[in-house]
């Protein structure tokens, strides 16, 4: 139990795309997500916390504008890296929780690459 | 300030011994701590979740500790094995407005064969 899928795996795309990832939790609801993103042998850094049907709630530092992010049902949100350049590459992961004092699941996370 | 702090060096231990890694945590009151092991390239699996009225908690050959006086918790893998090499994160939680969960650096185990 307590699967969550994220898409894509791995992306490679040119300056100026929009890039767009998705992660799903398969077999429960989940009333709370996290984004977060990890450079090479460091930790997690938490990017924004989306509750399911509100506005996501950015970090200090994150750019509302080039992370956009939607939680649009119980078991699905994305985010939306607009207009990438290559310091956006990274690796982006998501993680779900159904209640407060519930663990977090991960995704596999995404590999994102700007040429 | 608050800060969470995770053995910053790698552990190396031999197949077969027990491996136990350290996380000391300053400035919170978490209600539950949780432990998670990722390997490169992957997400963070989690492993398990101690609340601050227990004070151990097991599955398997794993044990985790939660001293709330202390300010730290203990996670032990018992007969290691190579497979069980990865980063090991510990997170707490709730903390803040927003009731999100903190995660440490994480710890490197390596376990030889």
């Amino acid at each position: 139990g307590a699967v969550v899928s994220q898409h894509p795996s791995w992306v490679i795309c040119k300056s100026g795309t929009s890039v767009k990832i998705e992660c799903r939790s398969l077999d429960f609801q989940a009333t709370t997500m996290f984004w977060y993103r990890q450079f090479p042998k460091q930790s997690l850094m938490l990017m924004a916390t989306s509750n399911e049907g509100s506005k996501a709630t950015y970090e200090q530092g994150v750019e509302k504008d080039k992370f956009l992010i939607n939680h649009a049902s119980l078991t699905l949100s994305t985010l939306t890296v607009t207009s990438a350049h290559p310091e956006d590459s990274s690796f982006y992961i998501c993680s779900a929780r159904s209640q407060i004092n519930q663990p977090q699941h991960f995704g596999d996370g995404t590999r994102l690459s700007i040429l | 300030s608050q800060k969470i702090e995770q053995n910053s060096e790698a552990l190396n231990i031999q197949e077969g011994k027990t491996a136990t890694l350290t996380c000391n945590y300053t400035n919170y009151s978490p209600a539950y701590l949780q432990w998670y092991r990722q390997d490169p390239g992957r997400g963070p699996v989690f492993l398990l979740l101690i609340r601050e009225n227990e004070k151990e908690k097991r599955k398997e050959r794993l044990k985790v500790t939660f001293d709330t006086t202390l300010k730290q918790s203990l996670f032990h893998i018992t007969a290691s094995q190579p497979a069980d090499s990865a980063t090991y994160l510990c997170a707490l939680g709730p903390v803040g407005g927003g009731f999100k969960t903190i995660f440490g650096a994480g710890t490197r185990l390596f376990v030889k064969a």
